[in-house]
């Protein structure tokens, strides 16, 4: 099945200054490639997602790459925020075909905090 | 507009009990998932439904069963709790298993003595 690897498990960041956060996949049927952001105590929420034929997305200060041929993923955030302060994980799905439609295979997280 | 509901949000049981987490969205959502989030290991996936009527399971099966009781319902079964399964259940749902947001519930803390 799919594996995917998240890095680094923790960051800290000062105010203003960008974020970081990286993840490698191994199945290379994997075309779908949402972010959630986890607040303490709550539950996770999607932030922004790429699909295989995108190489690049933004919204607003979050940004996502993707490198298909290199597997991997990452999610940068500009002008950090006390806000952004969360939990944040990347996934991996097929979003077409195959026997495992649809099952997100999650990183196991990264704790971003955002000093003032 | 409620989204995801769980219930119970908190639940203590001692070993060997039985309980039913309940899961219900009211989004008209066909894909329905049980996750465990345990510290450091990020969201593992239980079960699932893909459609109203099918269930499969996912990483880490064992010690639980579900019951996709129509299109709105899911439901999670510990039939003898363990310390093991000591966890934050999620449960989440998708308009259809592709390309789309999964919509998570806020979560039933699970301990297991």
């Amino acid at each position: 099945g799919e594996n995917v690897e998240q890095h680094p498990s923790t960051l800290s960041v000062q105010e203003g200054d960008s974020a970081v956060i990286k993840c490698t996949y191994s199945d290379s049927a994997s075309n779908y490639f949402p972010w959630y952001k986890q607040e303490l105590g709550k539950r996770p929420q999607l932030i922004i997602d790429i699909r295989s034929n995108v190489g690049e997305k933004k919204d607003q200060r979050i940004a996502v790459t993707l490198n298909k041929t290199a597997k991997h993923f990452s999610l940068h955030i500009t002008e950090t925020q006390p806000e952004d302060s969360a939990v944040y994980f990347c996934a991996a799905s097929k979003g077409t075909g195959g026997s495992t439609l649809g099952r997100l295979y999650f990183g196991r997280g990264t704790q971003l905090t955002v000093w003032p | 507009n409620a989204g995801v509901t769980q219930t119970p949000k908190f639940q203590v049981l001692k070993t060997g009990q039985s309980m039913t987490l309940q899961c219900a969205q009211d989004m008209n959502h066909n894909s329905m998932y049980w996750y465990r989030q345990d510290p450091g290991m990020g969201l593992r996936l239980i079960y699932y439904s893909a459609s109203e009527g099918t269930t499969d399971k996912g990483e880490v099966p064992n010690g639980y069963n579900v019951s996709r009781l129509n299109k709105r319902e899911f439901s999670l079964r510990l039939e003898s709790a363990a310390p093991s399964q000591t966890s934050v259940y999620f449960c989440a749902s998708k308009d259809r298993p592709g390309y789309t947001e999964a919509f998570f519930g806020q979560g039933t803390r699970l301990t297991v003595v």
